[in-house]
């Protein structure tokens, strides 16, 4: 079946650096990938949406210029976290679909992010 | 708008127990229904889905009906196992699967 993969799993950094975290689908196209946020023991919440070639599409109160999204090709989604802080802290999750958004979205396995 | 509400957790059971999460949502039109699975430190998991009124999503023992008329979508399973413990949401996308709105999730625990 289709496979998303996300990378780095785990990632310790100091506070003020920025991060990056790579969202590939693996066998398949994906011409939106979704990036979420994961608080712990609550749900995912969206932050943006993004189409293969243009600019993500952001939720309410998500800041634009804290989380780069970039989706340069039809296999691979990047999120910088930029000048993390310890609130930026949480567990992120990216989903890809295909055809128009006429498959479900499948997930990666996230990234626990931690700014000491 | 859309939203999805799931019962809290968390749910603590027996092996062999009978489990029931249940889901209702709110939405415009006519969504698709999934319930996810997350198990420690991954990501989620299709479990299973549905993608018009009356089906049943079904798989590894669960399974759940779309339920027009009340607006719900719950999980069961008729013996749960060790295994089986894990996060379950529960989520509805509109029809093109571009969005999702995603339930708080339930935890579950299996004791053996």
């Amino acid at each position: 079946g289709a496979v998303v993969s996300q990378h780095p799993s785990w990632v310790i950094c100091k506070s003020g650096t920025s991060v990056k975290i790579e969202c590939r689908s693996l066998d398949f196209q994906a011409t939106t990938m979704f990036w979420y946020r994961q608080f712990p023991k609550q749900s995912l919440m969206l932050m943006a949406t993004s189409n293969e070639g243009s600019k993500a599409t952001y939720e309410q109160g998500v800041e634009k210029d804290k989380f780069l999204i970039n989706h340069a090709s039809l296999t691979l989604s990047t999120l910088t976290v930029t000048s993390a802080h310890p609130e930026d802290s949480s567990f992120y999750i990216c989903s890809a679909t295909s055809m128009e958004g006429r498959m479900p979205q499948h997930f990666g396995d996230g990234t626990r992010l931690s700014i000491l | 708008g859309d939203s999805v509400t799931q019962m809290e957790g968390p749910v603590t059971l027996s092996e062999e127990a009978f489990l029931t999460i249940n889901c209702t949502y709110t939405a415009t039109g006519y969504p698709s229904l999934f319930w996810y699975v997350q198990y420690p430190g991954e990501g989620l998991q299709l479990l299973l889905k549905a993608t018009k009124a009356d089906d049943k999503g079904s798989n590894k023992g669960f399974e759940a009906t779309y339920r027009k008329e009340t607006t719900s979508f719950h999980l069961e399973k008729g013996s749960v196992q060790v295994s089986d413990s894990a996060v379950y949401f529960c989520a509805l996308s509109p029809g093109n699967f571009n969005k999702f709105y995603f339930g708080s999730g339930t935890k579950l625990n299996v004791k053996p």
